[in-house]
């Protein structure tokens, strides 16, 4: 049974880019939300997005879009990138969109120069 | 607003029993999750309450007192293995699908 997997797990660019992570959910999983991790803090929620809709979403600004698609894999985009953008890219995905159990990947590190 | 307060981290050594404190303050409230994360790994999900209570999960306990706003997570029979960091995380009620992070609690195991 997979897990959530996360593409690319290191990433490296310049102020000013664009970036765009991928996610895949756990077999069976219909819900995907996404966390930015900055070093020794807790993950902060981004967005999640449940039936290829953006159902929540935190305190990010616009530059921070996602898409969902019919088989439930999501993509994080992020635009203009900030030096302040650099941190863990987190993906969890559930079973509905009721957070009493997540399932989170690896990461995606995210490093901007 | 939402905020949640946890110790930034605990010592003990092996096999003694710690308590990790979290106080939450959410309008309205769902439940209280807690997720263990080791260096450069995923969050992994421990357990979660709803109710008023302590739930047990094998050396994990996670204890909820609404009126309080205040839970724990209780790990006894500390291993080396259970070095890592601990966050509480809050589902409130008007973000349905939104989890809110602590800090977390940098949990050291010595020999």
């Amino acid at each position: 049974d997979a897990g959530v997997t996360q593409s690319p797990t290191h990433l490296i660019k310049t102020r000013g880019q664009q970036v765009t992570l991928r996610c895949s959910p756990k077999s069976g999983h219909d819900t995907v939300s996404w966390y930015q991790q900055a070093l020794g803090q807790g993950p902060q929620f981004i967005f999640q997005y449940y039936e290829e809709e953006e159902r929540q979403r935190g305190n990010f600004p616009d530059r921070f879009s996602g898409h969902q698609f019919p088989n439930y894999s999501s993509e994080l985009n992020v635009n203009a990138l900030l030096l302040g953008d650099s941190a863990l890219y987190l993906c969890a995905s559930s079973l509905g969109t009721g957070v009493r159990e997540q399932y989170f990947g690896p990461g995606t590190r995210l490093t901007v120069t | 607003g939402q905020s949640l307060e946890q110790p930034s981290e605990v010592t003990a050594v092996e096999g003694a029993i710690v308590q990790i404190n979290c106080t939450y303050q959410t309008s309205g409230f769902y439940g209280l999750s807690w997720y263990q994360q080791h260096d450069g790994g995923a969050p992994t999900f421990l357990s979660y309450n709803a109710l008023d209570g302590l739930e047990e999960t094998g050396r994990f306990s996670s204890f909820l007192s609404r009126s309080d706003s205040y839970g724990y997570l209780l790990l006894q029979e500390l291993q080396m293995k259970d070095s890592a960091s601990y966050f509480c995380a809050v589902r409130a009620a008007d973000s349905w699908g939104k989890l809110q992070f602590g800090a977390g609690t940098q949990v050291v195991v010595t020999p």
